[in-house]
């Protein structure tokens, strides 16, 4: 059955203090990886798409890399306004659907 | 904004009762997704239409149901509420998919459900 994993469930950074965060994953034939940012009462927001294993994205403070068997979200010099729950995300290979693990609450203090 | 509009935002209602959540995708999206959230559980997939035609079905209860519209809006059943049902809904939407589509979901801002 797919899987998605994600860890730690929440995360306190002060201001400027790096992390990341991770997402195992177990699913048959891996057609792409997804991470969202959620802010409290806010839909999920698209942040990036992951296709195959080396594969990196950056965007602003963030980065997403993948492997075979997770990825990881680096968030480089956080500030406040990054706060929110991040999410990741798998779709196999025949679905059109996501599946999404519970995600990881961040807070960065000021 | 993502482009999705779902509605009402707030809907409170009593056990037993019957109500209709409303989503409209993006322009030129013509899946649409639903997924349920709950503190406990995460984001529930539930069920998927392309182009009005039911694609993929999760862990949807019988008591709901969908449905996508020609002009592709779509909206979801939830009959014989109970006060589990109580959550965040929230609706998808994507491009068309294919050999070589692999779009994101752009999520509406959902519709929180209380059942009491």
């Amino acid at each position: 059955e797919d899987q998605v994993t994600q860890s730690p469930e929440a995360l306190r950074l002060q201001e400027g203090e790096s992390s990341s965060l991770n997402c195992s994953y177990t699913v048959s034939g891996l057609r792409g990886l997804f991470w969202y940012r959620q802010d409290p009462g806010k839909g999920p927001e698209f942040l990036f798409t992951l296709y195959s294993a080396g594969e990196e994205k950056e965007k602003e403070r963030l980065k997403a890399t993948l492997t075979k068997k997770e990825s990881f979200l680096h968030i480089t010099a956080p500030k406040p306004e990054d706060s929110a729950t991040y999410l990741c995300a798998v779709r196999r290979y025949n679905t059109d659907k996501l599946i999404f693990g519970t995600g990881t609450r961040l807070q960065v203090f000021p | 904004d993502s482009g999705v509009t779902q509605t009402p935002k707030h809907l409170i209602t009593a056990t037993g009762q019957r109500v209709t959540l409303r989503c409209s995708p993006r322009s030129g999206d013509l899946s649409v997704y639903w997924y349920q959230q709950s503190l406990d559980q995460g984001l529930q997939f539930l069920i998927q239409y392309y182009n009005g035609e039911e694609r993929a079905k999760g862990n949807i209860l019988e008591r709901f149901s969908a449905q996508q519209f020609p002009d592709l809006h779509s909206e979801l059943n939830l009959s014989s509420l109970e006060l589990g049902d109580s959550a965040l809904y929230f609706c998808a939407s994507s491009l068309p998919g294919g050999p070589l589509g692999n779009s994101p979901l752009h999520f509406g801002n959902g519709t929180r459900l209380t059942v009491t």
